[in-house]
């Protein structure tokens, strides 16, 4: 199994300030035939489902905020939130779906 | 609008069985793949199960393998999880999900979630 590790498990930033989470995989999602990272981000608010935001670790999915970006390769990836906002307190998640598919335990944003 | 509305939870005694189902619109249903992901209370998500577009493949994580059974009826747009052997740890929100497809590619990241149904797995 791909074990899917992220850092911080919670985080307070000031509004108007970057929010940066971390996810490590256990081994790499980067699939060389299409040179594609099978790693996406989702946000869920308290009694909500989760919200998809990014996929192939770094393409914005249709309608998310240009303020949430992907970055990362192989087994190391970011989500930053460039501007935090209040509507964004939530917990983000990072899942890997290069081999089934597994979830990060989540880390909490909060306003500071 | 893509709709995924679940049913089928409740509480059940250790050993039981449940049956939940997700009845999609929407979208054609047929041509995607679908999955179920759950989450105990106050804790993270965990994919539960996928299966294809056609039926024709099944995956299952290890936590449920040979207890859960995943299965759809493309003619009724619904996706079924059988589930057996219940144990307390397997009490939680069961939300089912779209995967995405890029031609005849399916890519379990899900774009489309209900809101989910409770299972409590409890003397």
């Amino acid at each position: 199994d791909i074990v899917m590790t992220q850092s911080p498990d919670s985080l307070a930033v000031s509004l108007g300030e970057r929010a940066t989470i971390n996810c490590k995989s256990s081994q790499s999602v980067l699939y060389s035939s299409n040179n594609k990272n099978y790693l996406a981000w989702y946000q869920q608010k308290p009694g909500q489902p989760p919200k998809l935001l990014i996929y192939w670790a770094s393409t914005r999915e249709s309608g998310v905020p240009d303020r949430f970006s992907g970055s990362g390769s192989g087994t190391d990836f970011t989500l930053t939130i460039s501007s935090l906002q209040a509507e964004d307190v939530a917990v983000y998640y990072c899942q890997q779906y290069y081999r089934n598919s597994g979830f990060g335990q989540g880390t909490k944003v909060e306003i500071k | 609008e893509v709709q995924l509305l679940e049913s089928g939870g409740g509480l059940v005694q250790p050993g039981g069985s449940l049956r939940l189902s997700c009845a999609a619109s929407g979208f054609t249903f047929s041509s995607y793949a679908m999955n179920w992901v759950r989450q105990a209370p106050g804790k993270g998500l965990e994919w539960v199960s996928g299966i294809t577009g056609s039926a024709d493949n099944t995956y299952y994580a290890d936590s449920v393998k040979g207890r859960f059974t995943i299965s759809r009826d493309n003619s009724k747009n619904t996706l079924y999880l059988q589930m057996n052997s219940l144990r307390a740890e397997d009490t939680a929100v069961y939300y089912c999900a779209k995967a995405e497809r890029f031609g005849e590619r399916y890519y379990f990241y899900f774009d489309y979630w209900g809101q989910g149904t409770l299972v409590t797995v409890s003397s």
